[in-house]
């Protein structure tokens, strides 16, 4: 089975400062990690995937996230938040076979001008 | 290249009625997905079709729901008889092939509003 948690329902953070937005999954065999982002009344929007390789990956808009195997997390970080960043993000996981992406609960992130 | 077709994008149905959503994928694409959203939540899995083909239909109510992917034109989910219950934003998604590392990429969704 995989699962996906993302622990903080609301973060704010001013326009400017480095913003992080949480995930850690759980699953069987190797994870594939996705983030998408969703603007109100939306649809989602494909940020950046982990599959293998480097633990930093960098995607749209000037995101990137770490996967971090030994904590099972796969954080979404930006130096330099925006107020266009604002917005519903949300990280999902799929194991190897998998077709189904399973989505975490999602986290609003507010950037406070 | 336009991007994943969903339409209509809001639909309002009275209890008992039926629901037709329909999803054209990318160009190219031959794997949809459906996925169900409903007030703040996350997107739960329903279905997912190929062409002609249902593959995994592991996450859709067992009566009442259906999903067709025909050899020409959109994929349809149906609900059929409504209730409450069943309003939610319904999206779907496609992929150029089936592999676990392939990216999904996601439509506008259509809101569904039940009386």
């Amino acid at each position: 089975a995989q699962s996906v948690a993302q622990p903080e329902d609301q973060v704010n953070v001013a326009e400017g400062n480095p913003l992080t937005v949480k995930c850690t999954y759980s699953v069987s065999g190797n994870p594939y990690l996705f983030w998408y982002v969703q603007y109100p009344n939306r649809g989602l929007q494909f940020l950046l995937k982990y599959i293998t390789g480097d633990n930093l990956v960098k995607g749209s808009y000037g995101f990137e996230a770490e996967f971090n195997k030994s904590q099972t997390s796969f954080h979404l970080k930006k130096p330099s938040a925006l107020v266009s960043d604002s917005a519903l993000y949300f990280c999902a996981v799929r194991d190897l076979g998998n077709e189904k992406l399973t989505f975490g609960t999602g986290t609003r992130l507010t950037i406070i001008p | 290249n336009a991007g994943v077709m969903q339409n209509p994008r809001h639909l309002v149905r009275r209890r008992g009625q039926e629901a037709r959503l329909r999803c054209s994928p990318m160009k190219g694409h031959s794997h949809v997905y459906w996925y169900r959203q409903l007030p703040e939540e996350g997107l739960k899995f329903m279905v997912y079709l190929q062409k002609e083909n249902i593959i995994d239909e592991s996450g859709m109510p067992k009566e009442r729901f259906s999903a067709e992917f025909p050899k020409e034109g959109p994929s349809i989910l149906r609900i059929q008889q409504v209730v409450r219950g069943d309003s939610a934003a319904y999206f779907c998604a496609s992929s150029p092939t089936a592999g676990s590392t392939d990216t999904q990429y996601f439509g506008p969704g259509t809101r569904l509003t039940v009386l």
